[in-house]
């Protein structure tokens, strides 16, 4: 039972380059969510989905897309990466009862 | 627009003292409020749930207090120890919404 992992942990991107991010659960949750962690800032919703095929945009989710084609997997994708986006992101899912997230353990990305 | 407020941003402690987190949000209209521990370089774990209704919530030494009519929330840590050291998030669920705004954290540091 691994829980939530994102693939991968670390990645360095030059500016303008494309990446995708890969949420994984085995929790067999509806609720996934990307949130960003910058220092000072705490965290920061980008998008979420409510269930397979659904998605709906968070705080902050200009500059990424994302896509939700199987219940377990929740995709981030970054087009033309800016240096604005490096960041730490996390991937969660949420257990309806009781309310709860569970969280991967994040992935590092610079963009230089 | 809900804010999350969490201060202080970094607090030290010696071992074996009671010590307390406080979180402030400035609407009223919340489903729940959690409580969140994240060691570094880690994901979040979740240590307590409030329901909207409810004044409290226990889990061995942490205690969880909640008045929504003041939009406060804190954590109390009893007899605290260097296992404690993390980062303690809160976060608020407004009503009506599947979305989770977090703080940005206090930084604990309990020394031995």
């Amino acid at each position: 039972n691994a829980g939530v992992t994102q693939t991968p942990k670390f990645r360095v991107l030059k500016t303008g380059q494309s990446m995708t991010l890969l949420c994984a659960q085995d929790m067999n949750h509806e609720y996934m969510y990307w949130y960003r962690q910058d220092p000072g800032m705490g965290l920061r919703l980008i998008h979420y989905s409510v269930g397979e095929g659904t998605t709906a945009k968070g705080e902050v989710p200009d500059g990424y897309n994302v896509s939700r084609l199987k219940k377990q997997n929740f995709l981030l994708g970054l087009e033309s990466a800016a240096p604005s986006q490096t960041s730490v992101y996390f991937c969660a899912t949420r257990q309806t009862e009781p309310d709860t997230q569970y969280f991967g353990p994040g992935t590092r990305l610079t963009v230089l | 627009k809900q804010e999350v407020t969490q201060i202080p941003a970094a607090l030290s402690v010696p071992e074996g003292e009671n010590l307390v987190l406080n979180c402030s949000f400035t609407d009223s209209a919340i489903y729940n409020l959690q409580w969140f521990r994240q060691d570094p370089g880690k994901g979040l774990t979740s240590l307590l749930l409030i329901q909207s209704s409810q004044r409290e919530q226990t889990s061995g030494r942490l205690n969880a207090s909640l008045d929504k009519s003041s939009g406060r929330s804190t954590l109390y840590i009893a007899a605290s120890q260097p296992g404690d050291s993390a980062t303690y998030l809160c976060a608020v669920r407004p009503s009506g919404t599947y979305k989770y705004i977090f703080g940005t954290g206090t930084r604990l540091k309990v020394l031995a």
